[in-house]
């Protein structure tokens, strides 16, 4: 049971390129989130997808741009790469109940 | 837009210590978690609270739902190294459009052994 799965774990991006983050979950969760965590500004939501078929914005989402491929997989591209997106991110996705989200391991990445 | 305020941003406790930790909020939530994140990972949920006043225990772990629904307390007891991280708390308001959590900025812990 892999539960959310983030790849690549780490990048190095220097401005102006793309990339896509890729995120998949094993638990059949209607829910998926992207969120970006920085040093002492917790984790903001740049993206959710509520069911498959949909996405939203959340708190932060200049920049970026989402795809909800399948139930399984949400991933979250950056069309042109800008210092500021330096972050760890991180992919959630959750139960369509009471419960809490369940993370990925993150993605570190670095824009230079 | 709704917001936590946990605190302290952060705190040096020796081995054996207990440890408080608090998050508040100006909005009424439904449902208090508390997450801890170890360094290099993603956050790992450590308690649930989904009724106010409920007190609710995880080991050493023990949080409690504030009795006004805007506030939510965890206590570890007998801290250990291990302990060392970032704990977030998180709140979902499940009357709104999408139940989305809300994030406290969190609590990061070190221990000196």
């Amino acid at each position: 049971n892999a539960g959310v799965t983030q790849t690549p774990k780490f990048q190095v991006l220097k401005t102006g390129q793309s990339m896509t983050l890729q995120c998949a979950q094993d638990m059949n969760h209607n829910s998926m989130y992207w969120y970006r965590q920085d040093p002492g500004m917790g984790l903001r939501l740049i993206y959710y997808s509520a069911s498959e078929g949909t996405t939203d914005k959340g708190e932060v989402p200049n920049g970026y741009n989402v795809s909800r491929l399948n139930k399984r997989e949400f991933s979250l591209r950056l069309e042109s790469a800008a210092p500021s997106q330096t972050s760890v991110y991180f992919c959630a996705s959750k139960r369509d109940s009471l419960y809490g989200y369940t993370f990925g391991s993150g993605t570190r990445l670095t824009v230079v | 837009g709704q917001q936590l305020n946990q605190s302290p941003q952060s705190m040096f406790i020796q081995e054996g210590e207990d440890v408080s930790m608090n998050c508040t909020s100006s909005s009424i939530f439904n449902t208090w978690l508390w997450y801890k994140q170890d360094p290099g990972e993603g956050p790992v949920l450590l308690i649930a609270l989904y009724k106010a006043g409920e007190l609710t225990s995880n080991g050493r772990l023990t949080a409690q739902f504030g009795i006004t629904r805007k506030d939510s307390f965890l206590n570890i007891s007998a801290s250990i190294p291990s302990d060392v991280g970032i704990y977030f708390c998180a709140a979902l308001n499940y009357g709104g459009s999408q139940g989305n959590l809300i994030f406290g900025k969190g609590t990061k812990l070190s221990v000196k052994p």
